[in-house]
């Protein structure tokens, strides 16, 4: 078993749509959970973090958590096609020491 | 302007060639990290410091060596003993431990001629 899983996807959705993007663990310590962003070519960047069971909001994503399923999702409202990329599940392993990162799910938003 | 600044951009190495990928950073972070990505996956770490003057292994550090002699920078050696290493390579920082995330920069792309 993986310790980050992710489907790879495409997962294509119309413009305006809600993103549905989901991630599963092995870790039942893992404490820190973030989503990275990352086109075609760059680098990750960071979109969203949680550490606690439940939702958090910051504009169009919101993420949420729940540790006894052992599952984090990401959802992008609103969707544009500048949102277009593939994301990135992280979970922090070990002794806090270091990212463990899933392959990540690439999402199409079309016109 | 803060940020962590990898180079080259992109690098191509001969057979049995040693080459090194350079990473500083000016966050003042302690920890730094060395991540490889193949297409269509993620990524995998390499090489891991959350101090000057130590450095860890990660999950595939054979054919790969580091140095941690100044905070601000992190270099990765790919050795001849890596056999597969065409890959885009990923430097990261991070305030002290890996739950406050990550800040990346912006790759290093190796090809083998």
């Amino acid at each position: 078993q993986k310790e980050v899983e992710q489907n790879s996807g495409p997962l294509s959705v119309p413009e305006g749509a809600i993103a549905s993007l989901n991630c599963t663990y092995s870790d039942r310590g893992s404490q820190s959970f973030f989503w990275y962003r990352q086109y075609s070519g760059k680098s990750p960047e960071l979109i969203m973090f949680i550490y606690s069971n439940g939702d958090k909001e910051d504009g169009r994503f919101t993420a949420q958590l729940n540790k006894a399923s052992q599952y984090v999702s990401l959802l992008i409202r609103d969707s544009q096609p500048s949102d277009s990329a593939t994301y990135l599940c992280a979970v922090v392993t070990g002794t806090a020491s270091k990212l463990t990162f899933g392959t990540g799910t690439r999402l199409q938003v079309t016109l | 302007d803060g940020g962590i600044t990898q180079s080259p951009k992109y690098l191509f190495r001969k057979e049995g060639q040693n080459v090194t990928l350079s990473c500083e950073q000016n966050l003042n972070h302690d920890a730094m990290y060395w991540y490889r990505q193949d297409p269509g996956q993620g990524l995998r770490l390499i090489y891991y410091s959350q101090i000057v003057n130590d450095f860890q292994k990660g999950d595939i550090a054979e054919g790969y060596s580091v140095s941690r002699e100044k905070k601000e920078s992190f270099p990765l050696t790919v050795t001849s003993a890596q056999k597969n290493p065409t890959a885009f390579y990923l430097c990261a920082s991070s305030i002290s431990r890996a739950d406050y995330g990550y800040t990346f920069g912006s790759g290093t792309r190796l090809t083998v001629v």
